[in-house]
C-alpha cells in the first residue's frame, strides 16, 4: 500500500517568513495529493491541492510542487502570519483506492510574532 | 451547516462497552470515509463506503469494528468491547467522485476516550 513520509515534524518560523513542508509517497499509481491544516480541536481543512498531471499550483501564500519522477511535493507558504500556525498534513491517492487518503505524520508549525 | 456532521462529538465509556458512532456526509457525496486520529499522528483510514456499498476495509481494523451505511445516506461505527487502545478522535469524510478523486470534507470528529 502507499506510504507518506513528512518532514519536518515540527517547524518555527519568524511572521514574515517562508515555510516549507516535504513529503515523499511510495505509490507511483498516486495521482491526487491534498494539504489539510488542522487548529487545535478542530477537523482538517484542504488548503490546497494538485494532480499528478501538474508540476505547481499557487494560491495566494500557499503554493505546492510536485515531482512525480522522485514521488516528492512540497508546501510552501510565504509571508507567513500567526493564524498559520496549525498541524499540516500531506497525503496522496489514487490508483485504486477510491479516493482513500494516506496521510503524512504531520508538521506542527509555529509562528511567532 | 450543509457540511460534514458527527454525534456524538466526545464519548467516555468503560473498557468492554460497545459505541456508535454517527456521519451525517454532505448529502451529495457518494463516498464516504472513516478514519482514526490519535494524538500527534494523521488521520489513518479505517474504512470507505461508495453508496451503501462497503468496498474497502483497513487490514489494521479489528473485527470488533464494524460500520454500515444504509441507503446510501448517512453511517455508523460501532466498536463492540471496547479496549484503552480504541481512544483516539474518529473522523468522518465524504466527497463526490465525478471522475476522479477530489476533495474529502471532514467532520468534527467524534472523540473517544475508554477509562
Amino acid at each position: 500500500g502507499e506510504n507518506v513520509e513528512q518532514h519536518p515534524s515540527t517547524l518555527s518560523v519568524q511572521e514574515g517568513d517562508s515555510a516549507v513542508i516535504k513529503c515523499t509517497y511510495s505509490d507511483s499509481a498516486s495521482n491526487y495529493f491534498p494539504w489539510y491544516k488542522q487548529e487545535l480541536g478542530k477537523r482538517p481543512q484542504l488548503i490546497i491541492d494538485i494532480r499528478s498531471n501538474v508540476g505547481e499550483k499557487k494560491d495566494q501564500r500557499i503554493a505546492v510542487t510536485l515531482n512525480k519522477t522522485a514521488k516528492h511535493f512540497s508546501l510552501h507558504i510565504t509571508e507567513t502570519q500567526p493564524e498559520d500556525s496549525a498541524v499540516y498534513f500531506c497525503a496522496a491517492s489514487g490508483g485504486t483506492s477510491y479516493g482513500k487518503l494516506t496521510f503524512g505524520q504531520g508538521t506542527i508549525l509555529t509562528v511567532h510574532p | 451547516d450543509t457540511g460534514v456532521s458527527q454525534n456524538p462529538r466526545h464519548k467516555i465509556t468503560k473498557r468492554g462497552q460497545n459505541v456508535t458512532f454517527r456521519c451525517d456526509p454532505i448529502s451529495e457525496h457518494n463516498r464516504l470515509y472513516w478514519y482514526r486520529q490519535t494524538l500527534g499522528q494523521g488521520p489513518e483510514f479505517l474504512t470507505y463506503f461508495q453508496n451503501e456499498a462497503q468496498l474497502e476495509k483497513s487490514r489494521l481494523l479489528s473485527d470488533r469494528f464494524s460500520a454500515e451505511r444504509p441507503k446510501g445516506s448517512f453511517s455508523t461505527l460501532e466498536i463492540q468491547r471496547t479496549e484503552q487502545g480504541d481512544s483516539a478522535m474518529y473522523l468522518c469524510a465524504s466527497s463526490s467522485s465525478p471522475g476522479g478523486d477530489t476533495e474529502a470534507f471532514f467532520g468534527q470528529g467524534t472523540r473517544l476516550t475508554v477509562v
